[in-house]
C-alpha cells in the first residue's frame, strides 16, 4: 500500500527549530521527487519545498528560503524538513507529497500524507 | 509567480445539483492543472490532473476542462460526500501555486 506518514510536529517557540520526517512505503522512494506543502489553520494550501529523486536539486518557496532545508535519505525511505528560525506564520499542518502518475514536470504531486501540525508560539 | 484565482470562494448547493468551479491562471499554463478535494481535518485528495484526466478511482461525476488560462471543475450530480473544499493547482512552473479554494456547502 502506497503511503506517506509524517512525524515530528509539535509546539516550538518563535526562533526555534524543528525537524519533520516523512516515511514512505509501498513504492520505490528513490525514484521520485518529493515535496512539502503546508496549510495554516483555516487557510489554503501553500507549497514549501521540493527535492529531486537523488537530492541533486532543491527548491524552496520564498517564504521559507534560507530558514528551511529539505533533505532525504533514500536508504531509509525518508524525507526531512529542517525548520530553523521559526515564526508564528509558520504555524501550519505540514504535508509531504509525491506522485503516482507519470507527468513531465517536477511540480506535480497527487499522493499526500496525513500531515503533522507545527505550532509556533511562546 | 503564477497566480491562481478560483471562483466562487464558496457556494451553497443541494444534493443532485450540477456544480461548476472556475480557476483562472495569471498566465498560460497549457494543461498543467490539477484539482484536489479536501474534507475537514483530512489531507487533500487528487481528483484530476492534466486539466481533464480523472485520477484512478475517482468517480466519473467529476470532470475537468480548459487549457491556457481558464479551467473548470464540474460535479455532475452533487452527493453528500462531495461537500468539501476544492483547490486548483498549477504545476507548469516553479513555484507550484494553488487557488484560494472553493468551499461547497449544503443548501
Amino acid at each position: 500500500q502506497v503511503q506517506l506518514v509524517e512525524s515530528g510536529g509539535g509546539v516550538v517557540q518563535p526562533g526555534g527549530s524543528l525537524r519533520l520526517s516523512c516515511a514512505a512505503s509501498g513504492f520505490t522512494f528513490s525514484n521520485y521527487g518529493m515535496h512539502w506543502v503546508r496549510q495554516a489553520p483555516g487557510k489554503g494550501l501553500e507549497w514549501v519545498a521540493f527535492i529531486r529523486y537523488d537530492g541533486s536539486n532543491k527548491f524552496y518557496a520564498d517564504s521559507v528560503k534560507g530558514r528551511f532545508t529539505i533533505s532525504r535519505d533514500n536508504s531509509k525511505n525518508t524525507l526531512y524538513l529542517q525548520m530553523n528560525s521559526l515564526r508564528a506564520e509558520d504555524t501550519a499542518v505540514y504535508y509531504c507529497a509525491s506522485r503516482t502518475t507519470m507527468v513531465t514536470t517536477w511540480w506535480y504531486f497527487d499522493l499526500w500524507g496525513r500531515g503533522t501540525l507545527v505550532t509556533v508560539s511562546s | 509567480d503564477i497566480q491562481m484565482t478560483q471562483s466562487p470562494s464558496s457556494l451553497s448547493a443541494s444534493v443532485g445539483d450540477r456544480v461548476t468551479i472556475t480557476c483562472r491562471a495569471s498566465q498560460g499554463i497549457s494543461s498543467y492543472l490539477a484539482w484536489f478535494q479536501q474534507k475537514p481535518g483530512k489531507a487533500p485528495k487528487s481528483l484530476i490532473y492534466a486539466a481533464s484526466s480523472l485520477q484512478s478511482g475517482v468517480p466519473s461525476k467529476f470532470s475537468g476542462s480548459g487549457s491556457g488560462t481558464d479551467f473548470t471543475l464540474t460535479i455532475s450530480s452533487l452527493q453528500p460526500e462531495d461537500f468539501a473544499t476544492y483547490y486548483c493547482q498549477q504545476y507548469n512552473s516553479y513555484p507550484p501555486t494553488f487557488g484560494g479554494g472553493t468551499k461547497v456547502e449544503i443548501k
